[in-house]
């Protein structure tokens, strides 16, 4: 069964400095698809970046980008010159072409302090 | 265009008692699907829906079902209400089937709460 987990519960960051988030996934297909989203308090799930497993290109979006380690199953996220409106919940997702269902880890909430 | 839309935001019931929770997709996805989100933790997969037909379903016991009208628009109806049900419903849709790169567009959720 594919599973996600973030090690990470909670993460803090000044503003304008940097931070990365973990995920490591476990998969036994080849071929899929993974997920950042974002979940402020509004509860709303906003999606921030993904990544096709064929690419070995890793994605980026403005201030976030990925660093996508195929062989050792791990998906971590990059924020870069972070921003107050950046605190929140990170969900990494994992989605492949055998289920319609997409993996989410435990997730990791964000403090970015002034 | 419109984003996706959830009915009620919070919804209290009883242990036993039966729930229907609604969600309108963003105008032109015909794709839907909807997860269990219990506090302190990720989303859970409970189904999806394609024009009309459940394509994907996680592991949730059958008193979990659903429904997607021609307008696309779902319901999540659960039967025999359970403590542990208590949680964050979210809706999400989608534009086209099974892609499974997909950005899924979340609604707000629905909080229920079972006594």
């Amino acid at each position: 069964a594919q599973t996600v987990t973030q090690s990470q519960p909670e993460m803090s960051v000044q503003e304008a400095e940097t931070v990365t988030l973990s995920c490591t996934y476990d998969t036994s297909e080849s071929d899929y698809y993974l997920f950042w989203y974002k979940q402020p308090p509004s509860r709303q799930m906003i999606l921030v970046i993904r990544q096709e497993a064929y690419k070995q290109q890793n994605a980026t979006e403005n201030r976030f980008s990925v660093n996508f380690q195929k062989a050792a199953k791990s998906f971590s996220l990059k924020i870069s010159d972070s921003q107050l409106g950046d605190a929140a919940m990170y969900f990494c997702a994992y989605r492949n072409e055998v289920n319609n269902d997409m993996r989410f880890g435990a997730g990791t909430r964000l403090t970015v302090k002034p | 265009e419109t984003g996706v839309t959830q009915s009620p935001t919070h919804l209290i019931k009883t242990r036993g008692q039966q729930v229907t929770l609604r969600c309108s997709s963003q105008s032109g996805h015909n794709t839907v699907s909807w997860y269990q989100q219990a506090l302190g933790q990720g989303p859970q997969f409970i189904f999806q829906y394609y024009r009309e037909e459940e394509n994907g379903r996680g592991n949730f016991p059958p008193r979990f079902s659903g429904l997607q009208f021609p307008n696309y628009s779902s319901e999540l109806n659960v039967n025999a209400l359970e403590l542990d049900d208590s949680a964050l419903y979210l809706c999400a849709s989608s534009p086209g089937g099974v892609a499974t790169n997909e950005k899924l567009f979340f609604g707000s959720g629905t909080q229920l709460s079972v006594l």
